[in-house]
Parts: structure tokens; sequence; C-alpha cells
């Protein structure tokens, strides 16, 4: 089945710590994007890559970081310098149709919380 | 700062009634306009897209669209207790990234 898969569904980061959160689609899509959420709140861009080794900062990307090594995968990385990274976390992608990019299909989600 | 608003808080709908949602953004360019909906935990998924100022219906989901007052509505008809859940409006900027509110939480008392 094609789809976009996020793992794990649950983390936990200690103090000080990196951790990566991995988002895969076997849907052929060009873009890739992360979002957060918080209790509450909507989804807030945190980085996005229309291509493969491209990527741009979103709205929320400091303490933040990714890769696009391949079109396939586009982990997000958790850096220590984020001192409030516990939330939602999804990872989103689509296929441009026409002059438009917005049919964005979501993977199931990661839970980040700090121990 | 683009922003797209929704201020209503948590809305409560007997079942078999009409749930309106309201949507405000700020960017005039803006030219694509979605409703998705979200259930507890779960990922959004797409309801509907509007593209035209005017109605759009899909079933039960009638999403209205006025771009010179800069708002997209969504109606849902005949409200079920499976439509309870958060109902994010997300707006396209020109820059091909989508802008989310914060949604609206319905809940239908059956």
């Amino acid at each position: 089945d094609g789809g976009i898969t996020q793992s794990p569904k649950y983390l936990f980061r200690k103090e000080g710590q990196n951790v990566t959160l991995s988002c895969e689609q076997n849907l052929n899509h060009d873009a890739m994007y992360w979002y957060r959420q918080d209790p509450g709140q909507g989804l807030r861009l945190i980085y996005y890559s229309q291509i493969v080794n491209d990527f741009q900062k979103g709205d929320i990307a400091e303490g933040y970081s990714v890769s696009r090594e391949k079109k396939e995968s586009f982990p997000l990385t958790v850096t220590s310098a984020q001192k409030n990274p516990t939330a939602f976390y999804l990872c989103a992608s689509s296929m441009p149709s026409g002059e438009t990019n917005e049919k964005l299909f979501f993977g199931s989600g990661t839970q980040l919380s700090v121990l | 700062q683009k922003e797209v608003e929704q201020n209503s808080g948590p809305l409560s709908v007997p079942e078999g009634a009409i749930a309106s949602l309201n949507c405000t953004y700020s960017d005039r360019g803006s030219q694509s306009f979605f409703w998705y909906r979200q259930y507890s935990g779960k990922s959004p998924e797409l309801i509907m897209s509007i593209y035209s100022n005017g109605d759009k219906e899909d079933g039960r989901f009638t999403a209205q669209l006025n771009k010179a007052s800069q708002y997209v509505s969504l109606l849902i008809r005949d409200s079920q207790p499976s439509d309870s859940a958060t109902y994010l409006c997300a707006v396209l900027w020109g820059n091909n990234r989508l802008a989310f509110g914060k949604g609206n939480q319905v809940v239908v008392i059956p």
C-alpha cells in the first residue's frame, strides 16, 4: 500500500539529547513537509523540501534540522537547542498538481515528550 | 505576518443539526483554500478544497468562499456523532506553502 510512514509513534527525549524522527513515503511525491502541532493549536511548518538535496526553513525552524538525500525520506532531527520540543510532529508529502501542490498526505504522526 | 484565523471556541451541535465554521485569512492574494478534519490523536485528512467564490458542495459538507471579505466557511449538514472532531482551515500562500488555523472543535451531541 502506498503511503507515508512515520516512526516511532512515541518518542521520549532526555535533556540535551538530539533525537531523529523518521518519515518515509512510497507515493513518489516530490515535496515533503514537517509540521509541529501543540495542544489546541494548528499546524506550524518547521521545514519543507520540494526536491531531493534541497530544503527550506519554515516558520519555526530553530532547534531543528533535516536532510533530503533520497526522494522517499525526509528525517527530522530535534536538537538540544530546541528548548520546548514536546509536541505532535506530522510529516506530509505532496505531488505538485498543476499550479499548486496543496493535496497533502499526512503520516500518522510522532508524539515527542521530554523526560 | 500572514495569518489564518479561526476564532470560535468549541462548537456543540445536536445530532441532525447544521454545524457552521468560519475562517478568515490575511493574504488577499491567496487562491486555494482547504478544510481538514482531525480526530483526536490522529493526522488531518482533507475533506474540502475550494478555489472560486461561492459554494462548493460534497455530500453533507459545503464550503463557502468570499475572497472580497477574505473568509471561507464550512457547513456540515445533518451532523452525525462521527463528525465530532477538530476542523482545520488551511490557506495556500503564494510560495506554495500551506498555513493552518488553530482549528475548531466540533462536538455532535446524540
